[in-house]
């Protein structure tokens, strides 16, 4: 499978803690981006990647969320001290660095905050 | 104001028809516009872009862009009842920045 892979897909946790997801793009693509997506709304950005440079961050993200590409190829995406107002489906996509910036999604990993 | 709206729907369609879906959007230095297909539980899926006025044929599928009226829609010839899904439309203004709209839900009825 040469595609967006996303791990967990699901994950169920308590409020307070900590939880962490990793996103593997499609191999020769330099762009990585993580979404926010729930019900009833489209997917909102979080943050991007150009190869291991985090280049911008959404407003909306707060200091409880962290993301890094240490070797330019997966991603992870950690949540501090979750809330319930966390639950979602986080979304990662990879883009090619030239041409259109066409995004291709994973899976997603649905989160549930208790 | 949202920077993408799309009519929420539902927008319900006979199979065999032609469905049209319409997106606006705020930014006049957007550069790239997307559609995708989300199917309930799953992630989007990319139909088609286009950058330049006009019209882009893909198959059944059929993007328009007015960019002086910031106008971007999607057509769907001969619909199926797999066709039935939310689609979203995307914009691409600057470098990494991609604004989704919150997607329209068509169902065709066969």
């Amino acid at each position: 499978d040469t595609g967006v892979s996303q791990d967990p897909r699901h994950k169920i946790t308590k409020r307070g803690q900590n939880v962490t997801f990793r996103c593997d793009p499609i191999s020769e693509h330099n762009r990585l981006y993580w979404y926010r997506q729930t019900l009833g709304q489209g997917p909102e950005f979080l943050t991007y990647f150009q190869n291991e440079a985090q280049l911008e961050k959404s407003r909306l993200l707060s200091d409880r969320f962290s993301a890094e590409r240490p070797k330019g190829s997966f991603s992870t995406l950690e949540i501090q001290r979750t809330e319930q107002g966390d639950s979602a489906m986080y979304l990662c996509a990879s883009s090619p660095l030239s041409g259109v910036d066409t995004q291709y999604f994973g899976p997603g990993t649905r989160l549930t905050v208790l | 104001q949202k920077e993408v709206e799309q009519n929420s729907g539902p927008l319900s369609v006979p199979e065999g028809a032609i469905a049209s879906l319409n997106c606006t959007y705020s930014d006049r230095g957007s550069q790239s516009f997307f559609w995708y297909r989300q199917y309930s539980g799953k992630s989007p899926e990319l139909i088609m872009f286009i950058y330049s006025n006009g019209d882009k044929e893909d198959g059944r599928f059929t993007a328009q862009l007015n960019k002086a009226s910031q106008y971007v829609s999607l057509l769907i010839r001969d619909s199926q009842p797999s066709d039935s899904a939310t689609y979203l439309c995307a914009v691409y203004t600057n470098a990494g920045k991609s604004t989704f709209g919150d997607g329209t839900t068509l169902t065709v009825k066969p």
